[in-house]
């Protein structure tokens, strides 16, 4: 069975731009989370997508969105890149249910210069 | 609202010497509870996790944990340390009714000495 699968492994990106980062869950899993790691921070929660539906979300601003598709592979946007954004970006997948684990990919490394 | 608090962010032991990372939760109902590890550059992988059948809980690689509701606790050991033990270890917590989401503890770096 394929695990979770993160593209690209790394990104680099300068100040102001826009990214966007993809997940494929392992199949048969309908929720996707997404996390950002930083040295300072650790892993902070950014947001859950079930059912292409944003069933939660994590306290950070506007310019961090996702989307997930009919398939249940996700998308996660963030606009007008900070260098405070610099950070690997992990995602996790599960059937869903509340007490089921998280499988993680190897996440996104983003650079911003 | 739910929480993990790890003690200590680094510790090390010698190859083969008990392993003990700890952790203490919060949470205001009963909580589920995980250990994960992390290899560098690699994401996490889940070593176990509690969900209320078993206060002891066996993982991979000869991890296990146990549950203490008076302690709020949920310690993680291995008898044995291995060299391919050194990684970073998280604590997580969920809960009923807030669907996938985990908080994470801030990590502990376990180094392993020859």
């Amino acid at each position: 069975k394929a695990g979770v699968t993160q593209t690209p492994r790394y990104l680099i990106k300068t100040r102001g731009q826009q990214v966007t980062l993809s997940c494929s869950p392992i199949s048969g899993h309908r929720s996707v989370s997404w996390y950002q790691q930083t040295p300072g921070q650790g892993l902070q929660f950014l947001f859950e997508y079930f059912s292409e539906t944003q069933r939660n979300k994590g306290n950070f601003p506007g310019r961090f969105s996702g989307r997930q598709f009919s398939n249940s592979r996700s998308e996660m946007n963030v606009s007008t890149l900070e260098l405070g954004d610099s950070a690997l970006y992990l995602c996790a997948s599960s059937l869903g249910e509340e007490n089921q684990p998280q499988h993680f990919g190897d996440g996104t490394r983003l650079s911003i210069l | 609202a739910q929480s993990v608090t790890q003690l200590g962010s680094h510790v090390s032991v010698s190859e083969g010497a008990l392993v003990l990372l700890r952790c203490n939760y919060s949470s205001s109902v009963p909580p589920y509870l995980f250990w994960y590890v992390q290899y560098p550059n690699q994401g996490l992988q889940l070593l176990l996790k509690y969900t209320s059948a078993a206060t002891l809980v066996k993982g991979i690689n000869g991890f296990e944990a146990e549950f203490k509701k008076s302690e709020t606790s949920f310690h993680l050991t291995k008898p044995s340390a291995h060299m391919s033990d050194a990684a970073e270890y998280f604590c997580a917590v969920s809960a009923p009714n807030v669907g996938s989401k985990i908080i994470f503890g801030s990590g502990t770096r376990l180094s392993i000495r020859p």
